[in-house]
């Protein structure tokens, strides 16, 4: 079983709109998130991290559901510039970041 | 952002050559890694150093063979690599205990 799932997508979505995407995680001893997001051929870049229930940045929300193990990513107002990959990487204590596929978002005018 | 650093940017090199890649991290951080990426697929971690020392080998071929001097540089030296081995090759760090990684620009290898 895949440590996360996530629907690759593409989600393909006009500006403005407000998309989710969903993450189930397998390890319950996953303690913290992090959501990151990857251009096409560029590195990972820290978006957002969760340690509770959820966290919210600007037009970013993140929410936890540690009964079901599932953590969602809000994107309101979206932009073209936030067309990208984005990655729901579950952290555990003394073990390295692992990296899924992801979700591809593309924005269009 | 200069946080991590990367070079080279791109590196083209045949089969009989030996390359060294270079990471630099300027965040204060004691926790370094390689990763490899390769055209379409998920980001594989190949290395993990914690104060220096080396805590993951992740089944990584030895023409492969990272080096870590001090907490705030890290190598990859490569030998005899075979075409397969051209990827993204992406350097991170982080503190151990909170675990965010900020990743360098990486370095586009192609082996020919």
């Amino acid at each position: 079983r895949k440590e996360v799932e996530q629907d690759p997508g593409p989600f393909n979505v006009p500006e403005g709109a407000t998309v989710a995407f969903n993450c189930t995680y397998s390890n319950s001893a996953s303690q913290s998130f992090f959501w990151y997001r990857q251009d096409c051929r560029k590195e990972p870049k820290l978006l957002m991290s969760v340690y509770s229930s959820g966290n919210e940045d600007g037009r970013f929300t993140a929410q936890l559901n540690r009964a079901s193990q599932y953590i969602s990513l809000l994107i309101r107002d979206s932009k073209l510039s936030d067309s990208a990959t984005y990655l729901c990487v579950p952290n555990q204590a003394g073990t390295a970041l692992i990296f899924g596929k992801g979700t591809t978002l593309s924005v269009s005018s | 952002e200069t946080g991590v650093t990367q070079t080279p940017r791109h590196l083209v090199m045949g089969m009989t050559n030996k390359k060294s890649l270079k990471c630099e991290q300027h965040l204060g951080h004691n926790a370094m890694y390689w990763y490899k990426q390769s055209a379409k697929k998920p980001l594989e971690l190949m290395f993990v150093y914690n104060f220096k020392e080396q805590t993951e080998n992740n089944s990584v071929p030895s023409r492969f063979s990272p080096e870590c001097p001090n907490s705030s540089h890290l190598f990859l030296h490569l030998h005899t690599l075979q075409p397969e081995d051209s990827a993204l090759y992406l350097c991170a760090s982080s503190h151990p205990n909170s675990y965010e990684q900020y990743f360098g620009p990486g370095t586009r290898l192609t082996v020919t």
